[in-house]
């Protein structure tokens, strides 16, 4: 089975700190991992995926699969990232049903 | 991005009868549709797999005959509680993958229903 945790319900920090929420997996093998990311009032949307090795609005988030983890970093947290960030996990392949962690509210207080 | 509609955004309704919410999108052909089921500050909760054409692949513990779902054309999914009862109040969300999947799937706004 599929299992994604996000042990912070909730995380706060100022304006220019570093930010970095935590995601830890379970599956037995080669998952796809995203994150997600819920502004207020707004629809769930794509934030990044661990295969594209991007940096979304300053985003970053490594697959550590001796870990298990798709920790999310930024090193300069802004006001405007304050929402809710969801880890997911794909098993990969044909299969796109997602699994979700139970969220992350990141409150970026200026 | 692609955009994916859901009607309607909230609907209250008394309990025992049905309702239906629609997920579509907007701007591309979406091959499979995923429905969610979110309880407030809890995660989603994936309820079903719609696939144009065919049947609904249900997970585990959730009720088929009590959460309907068709998907009868490439851009609308429609999913119908049936004889509603409080316990259904909730917020569903419909996500959608199109034909040429990349590894990104689209949501809709999400739709609460209220179960008096």
């Amino acid at each position: 089975a599929q299992r994604v945790t996000q042990p912070e319900k909730l995380l706060s920090v100022f304006k220019g700190a570093p930010v970095e929420l935590k995601c830890n997996y379970s599956y037995s093998g080669s998952p796809e991992l995203f994150w997600y990311v819920q502004y207020s009032r707004q629809r769930l949307q794509l934030l990044l995926r661990h295969i594209s090795r991007e940096s979304i609005k300053g985003f970053t988030a490594d697959l550590n699969k001796g870990e298990t983890s798709f920790h999310l970093k930024k090193p300069f947290a802004q006001e405007e990232d304050s929402a809710m960030y969801y880890c997911a996990l794909s098993p990969g392949g044909s299969n796109y049903k997602l699994t979700f962690g139970k969220g992350t509210l990141l409150t970026v207080n200026p | 991005g692609a955009v994916v509609s859901q009607h309607p955004s909230w609907v209250i309704c008394k309990s025992g009868t049905s309702v239906k919410i629609e997920c579509r999108s907007l701007d591309f052909q979406a091959t499979t549709m995923f429905w969610y089921r979110q309880f407030p500050k809890q995660s989603l909760m994936l309820m079903a797999t719609s696939n144009e054409g065919s049947k609904a692949t249900y997970e585990q513990g959730v009720e088929k005959d009590k959460f309907l779902i068709n998907h009868a054309s490439l851009t609308l999914s429609t999913l119908t509680v049936t004889s509603a009862h409080p316990e259904d109040s909730s917020f569903y969300i419909c996500s959608a993958r199109f034909r040429g999947y990349t590894g990104e799937l689209f949501f809709g706004e999400g739709s609460r229903l209220t179960v008096l």
